[in-house]
């Protein structure tokens, strides 16, 4: 079956660096994405990973371990427009992206 | 480039009525579009994944004679909500993924999403 986990809620403090992890069982794995979704809008696209290692962009960086089925998606320098739901999708075998459920993120003064 | 966009953004209409959602590709074409729906502090879900030209594959538990979709053209698919209820009332969002001639797309581009509320 599909399978993807992440924590439900975080919080940090502006200006701190947070990890938000995703771990994932899938048919079959054709890339990792990450999107950040602002209450009551789209998800809007940061990060793809398909092969092992840290892509970094800016104040986010995402890693993949294949083997381990992990990534972790890492904010640095957080900022109050951070706070959001930040989304972990695996696109499987059949083409198809299953999400998990969402991390919400609050950043605090 | 790379704009999806849906319409209406916000709908509120009667248990019973039928309710169309499009969704466009404005500046590139997609031979795969998908549906998703969002319901309050929960993630997407995917409701069927269209195929211009062909039938849409549903999600298993999605019902497809209630939720018809057409793709009729490389930048149009429609969702109609037929027959309207209440606990369909939720935040539905539409993807588009960019044909490229020979290599299977690796992102996909999302509209902004449809509130739909149902009395």
């Amino acid at each position: 079956g599909q399978n993807i986990d992440q924590p439900t809620e975080m919080t940090a403090t502006e200006g701190a660096i947070v990890q938000i992890n995703c771990t994932y069982q899938t048919s079959g794995f054709n890339g990792l994405f990450w999107y950040q979704q602002h209450a009551g809008e789209a998800p809007t696209f940061l990060s793809y990973n398909v092969l092992d290692g840290l892509e970094e962009k800016g104040r986010f960086s995402s890693f993949l371990s294949r083997s381990k089925g992990y990534s972790y998606l890492l904010l640095k320098e957080l900022q109050m427009k951070d706070s959001a739901s930040y989304l972990c999708a695996v696109k499987d075998y059949g083409q198809n992206f299953v999400f998990g459920p969402g991390t919400r993120l609050s950043v605090l003064p | 480039g790379a704009v999806v966009s849906q319409h209406p953004s916000w709908v509120i209409c009667k248990s019973g009525t039928s309710v169309k959602i499009e969704c466009r590709s404005l500046d590139f074409q997609a031979t795969t579009m998908f549906w998703y729906r969002q319901f309050p502090k929960q993630s997407l879900m995917l409701m069927a994944t269209s195929n211009e030209g062909s039938k849409a594959t549903y999600e298993q538990g999605v019902e497809k004679d209630k939720f018809l979709i057409n793709h009729a053209s490389l930048t149009l698919s429609t969702l109609t909500v037929t027959s309207a209820h209440p606990e369909d009332s939720s935040f539905y969002i539409c993807s588009a993924a960019p044909l490229l001639a020979g290599v299977p797309y690796n992102e996909q581009f999302f509209g902004p999403g449809t509130r739909l509320t149902v009395l």
